[in-house]
């Protein structure tokens, strides 16, 4: 079993749709996540950062963690065609190696 | 001006070579990173610098073999290049340790044949 879970897609929405992107892990060491949004032939770009649980929103994007439930998610609000990307959930230790997940495909359609 | 920047973008080559990719940043980080995203898009650190000085190194073949100069640059040589070594070669970079806010370059798409 892999440390982090996370389902490849891809995910298919209209335009202006509500995303939902998630995550599952199992070590309960980790106190700090992320999601990266990688483009097509580019670096993953870091879009959120969420220490612990809680909630953390920052325009369109909400980032939800459940550390009782080991589970983190990302909502897009109003996606936009722009928002087509492999979103990739990482999380980590206490100053420790970053563990990602394998990432989920969005597709958003005009 | 590029923040975490990769040479070559891409790199083919055959079997058996020995070859190096070189990363440097700009941003006045002081840890480096070496990750390798597979076919399926699964990312793994491979090595991670800080000040120069070792910090991790996963289980990766000594084949791989990491050397930072200074604290802005971090390369990666790899002899007797295998099929298997085809990837995406991600340098990343991030401030005191702190993996969490970490800086990636665009890649190197090597493909060895």
């Amino acid at each position: 079993q892999k440390e982090v879970e996370q389902d490849p897609g891809p995910l298919s929405v209209p335009e202006g749709a509500i995303v939902s992107l998630n995550c599952t892990y199992s070590n309960s060491a980790f106190q700090y996540f992320m999601w990266y949004r990688q483009y097509s032939r580019k670096g993953p770009e870091l879009l959120m950062y969420t220490y612990s649980s809680g909630n953390k929103e920052d325009g369109r994007f909400t980032a939800q963690v459940d550390k009782s439930s080991k589970y983190i998610s990302l909502f897009i609000r109003d996606s936009q065609p722009s928002d087509s990307a492999t979103y990739l959930c990482a999380m980590s230790a206490s100053f420790q190696k970053l563990v990602f997940g394998t990432g989920t495909r969005l597709l958003v359609s005009p | 001006d590029t923040a975490v920047s990769q040479t070559p973008k891409y790199l083919v080559t055959q079997m058996g070579n020995d070859k190096s990719i070189k990363c440097e940043q700009n941003l006045g980080h002081d840890t480096m990173y070496w990750y390798k995203q597979d076919s399926k898009k699964f990312l793994k650190i491979m090595f991670s610098y800080n000040n120069k000085e070792l910090i991790i190194n996963e289980t990766v073949p000594n084949r791989f073999s990491p050397k930072s100069p200074d604290k802005a640059h971090l390369n990666l040589h790899i002899n007797s290049l295998e099929l298997g070594d085809s990837a995406v070669y991600f340098c990343a970079s991030s401030l005191g340790g702190m993996t969490v806010r970490a800086f990636f370059g665009q890649g190197t798409r090597l493909t060895v044949v």
